[in-house]
């Protein structure tokens, strides 16, 4: 019965490689994100989809690329992935977008090491 | 622009005491103000928020909070910790964006 649910929990590669990891709602909810965690802790959103339309990008490189299948499924690309991806990745959902003060859902995150 | 400064990065108390973790906030209008807890190797769980009406504001698991617009603040108070609290704690504003503060990680002595 888990809410928000992110695949892999844990992932180790190569620097250059190519990954994906996969997030999945089963909240209904109309928004999802992508946030990403460093290693002090500190948490800013990468991206943001409405009803698989990108609402929300941050300052983020272009190697990253979220997909969105449908509103249940927010998916993160990384190409050639670089030693500062290092990171804990977090996605979340809410209802409806960020406003008058939406609950967001978090996953229990996705830790990548980038060797 | 909306910004969000914990100025604690760690606390330590013992427990059965009570606990305050600050938060103070930047924000251009009636903010959105969150706590959220994270636990080790968890994602964030929602412990409460405010947005309007009531200043005090009571949350899961024994926590409240008091919004203070005159100090900008939005404090996370609980009467007597327990073990179990011994997490990382993230104060948030925001309404159509989410700005998280760094964190605060709580220690609980026995």
């Amino acid at each position: 019965d888990t809410a928000v649910s992110q695949t892999p929990k844990y992932l180790v590669t190569q620097m250059g490689n190519d990954k994906s990891i996969k997030c999945e709602q089963n909240l209904g909810h109309d928004t999802m994100y992508w946030y990403k965690q460093d290693s002090k802790k500190f948490l800013k959103i990468m991206f943001s989809y409405n009803n698989k339309e990108l609402i929300i990008n941050e300052t983020v490189p272009n190697r990253f690329s979220p997909k969105s299948p449908d509103k249940a499924h927010l998916n993160l690309h990384i190409n050639s992935l670089e030693l500062g991806d290092s990171a804990v990745y977090f996605c979340a959902s809410s209802q409806k977008r960020l406003t008058f003060g939406e609950t967001q859902y978090f996953g229990p995150g996705t830790r990548l090491l980038v060797l | 622009a909306q910004s969000v400064t914990q100025p604690d990065i760690h606390i330590t108390v013992s427990e059965g005491a009570s606990l305050e973790l600050r938060c103070n906030y930047s924000y251009g209008a009636t903010p959105y103000l969150f706590w959220y807890v994270q636990s080790p190797g968890q994602g964030l769980q929602l412990l409460l928020k405010y947005f309007s009406g009531d200043t005090l504001v009571q949350g899961i698991k024994g926590f409240e909070a008091e919004f203070k617009r005159s100090q900008s603040s939005f404090n996370l108070r609980k009467p007597s910790v327990h073990w179990s609290d011994a997490a990382e704690y993230f104060c948030a504003v925001g309404a159509t964006d989410m700005r998280f503060g760094a964190g605060t990680r709580l220690t609980v002595k026995p």
